[in-house]
């Protein structure tokens, strides 16, 4: 059966700080890994891995894909409130002709001021 | 743009009582999916449909019915809702089955 495991389950830190989100996967084969952001509502697309894109960079947040290993981190460096989510990791087993993702559970960051 | 849009937000239901969820998107996308969340669940898939007429069943559709007579509409139903079935109910959209999911912002659903 595919499975995500995403760690910690929940953390707090202090605005400033720079923290480290991760999710393991099991799945029959790989396509792809999303990593989204979730507030009070929709989650909200931040990266999509592949194996020709195992790095991605956006501002103060940035991803890596480790396919030998079977992990991808999460990095937000300079956390402010607003980075103050559930984030959701993603996987897409390709195991039909279309994107059919297999979600974690999730962590849950509080940035305190 | 809109994106993905979700009516209504929040509803409450008696056991046994029916319902439709809409989902509207206004960016052409072909792909379209509803997921439910549960608390320690994770976002699972009930049904979704790979273009304007299609419909397939994903991992957990028991209970649950979807029509897409339209491109940009994605309807949920709820035949006769149990209390099994009190989740958020999120619908998403990609253009392509490679593409990432654009997520509405959710309907919760408390059946009693």
């Amino acid at each position: 059966e595919d499975k995500v495991v995403q760690s910690p389950l929940s953390l707090v830190v202090h605005e400033g700080d720079t923290v480290t989100l991760n999710c393991s996967y099991e799945v029959t084969n790989f396509r792809s890994l999303l990593w989204y952001k979730q507030e009070k509502k929709a989650p909200t697309f931040l990266f999509m891995l592949t194996s020709s894109g195992i790095e991605k960079k956006s501002g103060r947040l940035s991803s890596i894909l480790d396919k030998k290993e079977l992990f991808s981190i999460l990095n937000i460096t300079a956390t402010q409130t607003g980075d103050s989510a559930v984030y959701l990791c993603a996987v897409d087993p390709m195991n039909t002709g279309f994107q059919k993702l297999v979600f974690g559970t999730g962590t849950r960051l509080l940035v305190s001021p | 743009n809109a994106g993905v849009t979700q009516t209504p937000k929040f509803r409450v239901l008696k056991t046994g009582q029916s319902m439709t969820l809409l989902c509207a998107q206004d960016m052409n996308h072909e792909y379209m999916y509803w997921y439910r969340q549960d608390p320690g669940m994770g976002l699972r898939l009930i049904h979704y449909s790979v273009g304007e007429g299609t419909t397939a069943k994903g991992e957990v559709p028991d209970g649950y019915n979807v029509s897409r007579l339209k491109k940009q509409n994605f309807l949920l139903g709820l035949e006769s809702a149990a209390p099994s079935q009190t989740s958020v109910y999120f619908c998403a959209s990609s253009y392509s089955g490679y593409n990432e999911q654009f997520f509405g912002p959710g309907t919760r659903l408390t059946v009693l």
